[in-house]
């Protein structure tokens, strides 16, 4: 299994209340994903990162903020937390040689 | 957001049988990868395919990469009860950072 780890795995927090999820891999791959996995929806990227303090938004960034200080961990933050927030997110890693992507256990958070 | 087509969306079949799904796209793919998930747990590698024809087993498990680059098919040989889950789908295109998603297969096992 790919080195990745994310925490918390389980989240509840109220509306309006800043939460971060984190995600930290030992494999040293260049890029880092947050996805959302919502029925219906299927997984929905919402930020990436192609190295240190590179990001760049994914398809539904809106609410979130992501920084990489670092290449083993990428943080994704939810400045004020909205019930349509509540989801299952999910960091994955890439390095874009062999294009497998993996992905970490997943964070359930829910937004009150 | 852009998914890929993925069928049968579910299915239930017999302990033994064999179980086969596709996905197929409107753009081409340099990378097809197959992915099973778990209630409650993250989506797991089962098969990562490069080349166009190309067929790659992992146990039970057997994937084909097709020859236009927009489909890829998953069979599994003789199910057994912990082959249930979701199963889906993933394209990517070379140089890019960006995969696309399948839609899921939901597999049932009866025994």
């Amino acid at each position: 299994d790919a080195g990745i780890t994310q925490s918390p795995r389980h989240k509840v927090t109220e509306t309006g209340t800043p939460v971060t999820l984190r995600c930290h891999q030992t494999e040293n791959h260049r890029y880092m994903y947050w996805y959302r996995q919502d029925p219906g929806h299927g997984l929905r990227l919402i930020h990436y990162s192609y190295g240190v303090k590179d990001t760049d938004k994914g398809e539904v960034s809106d609410g979130y903020s992501v920084s990489r200080s670092k290449t083993e961990d990428f943080l994704l933050t939810l400045e004020s937390a909205t019930s349509s927030q509540t989801s299952v997110y999910f960091c994955a890693i890439s390095d874009l040689q062999d294009n497998e992507q993996f992905f970490g256990p997943g964070t359930r958070l829910t937004v009150l | 957001g852009q998914q890929l087509n993925q069928s049968p969306q579910s299915m239930f079949i017999q302990e033994g049988e064999d179980v086969s799904m596709n996905c197929t796209s409107s753009s081409i793919f340099n990378t097809w990868l197959w992915y099973k998930q778990d209630p409650g747990e993250g989506p797991v590698l089962l098969i990562a395919l490069y080349k166009a024809g190309e067929l790659t087993s992992n146990g039970r498990l057997t994937a084909q990469f097709g020859i236009t680059r927009k489909d890829s098919f998953l069979n599994i040989s003789a199910s057994i009860p912990s082959d249930v889950g979701i199963y889906f789908c993933a394209g990517h295109t070379s140089g890019t950072y960006k995969y696309i998603f399948g839609t899921g297969t939901r597999l049932k096992v009866l025994a």
